[in-house]
């Protein structure tokens, strides 16, 4: 079974921070990794997904992520935050095949302060 | 057309009525989701359709029944619910292959009283 981790309820940074979202999963084969963000009463959002094509993934809105096996880590980045950039972050995984599921971290709520 | 189309964004019943809460996707998608969410939690799954045809059922009460009547439409049918149902409810599709990921609606907020 996949599961992951996602370390940190609520992260806040300074605007034109770095922002670091840390996420760990466990598989017991090569997962799918991905991120999604969820703005307060709407759906949630594909941010960039990890399907083992390149270990470093670029997404939308600036963010990237890295696929480190040897940690068993895909931590969210981004260079600078912004205001708009507020908001809870999912990581979630689901194995290769078929149509597994995904399975959600428990969140983090990234704030941003002026 | 990319999205995930779910009505209505609001509801409000009580313990005894009967509703139903509508999703519809036009991407082809052959893989269809049900998801609760409650307040600063991760989504839930409640039910999985393939091919139209129900494949998982995360042990959800019967008084919530899902419909799948074709390739683009998902029902979630309310019946006799609780107070403590009050949640989003979010509709989700994929291609069958799990790399793409998902596509959420934007969910119906349901408040039972």
């Amino acid at each position: 079974a996949q599961s992951v981790t996602q370390l940190g309820s609520h992260v806040s940074v300074s605007e034109g921070a770095l922002v670091l979202l840390r996420c760990n999963y466990s598989s017991s084969v090569p997962p799918y990794l991905f991120w999604y963000v969820q703005y307060p009463n709407q759906g949630l959002q594909l941010l960039l997904k990890y399907t083992s094509a390149a270990t470093l993934v670029k997404g939308i809105n600036g963010f990237e992520a890295e696929f480190k096996k040897s940690e068993t880590s895909f931590h969210l980045t981004k260079p600078s935050a912004h205001m708009s950039d507020a908001a809870e972050y999912f990581c979630a995984v689901s194995g290769n095949s078929g149509n597994t599921p995904l399975v959600f971290g428990k969140g983090t709520r990234l704030s941003v302060i002026a | 057309d990319t999205e995930v189309t779910q009505t209505p964004k609001h509801l409000v019943m009580g313990m005894t009525n009967k509703k139903s809460l509508k999703c519809e996707q036009h991407m082809g998608h052959r893989a269809m989701y049900w998801y609760k969410q409650k307040a600063k939690k991760p989504p839930e799954l409640m039910f999985v359709y393939s091919y139209e045809k129900l494949s998982i059922n995360e042990s959800v009460p019967s008084r919530f029944s899902p419909e799948c009547p074709n390739s683009s439409l998902l029902n979630l049918h309310l019946h006799a619910l609780q107070p403590e149902d009050s949640a989003l409810y979010l509709c989700a599709s994929s291609q069958l292959t799990a790399n793409y990921g998902y596509t959420f609606g934007s969910g119906t907020r349901l408040t039972v009283v």
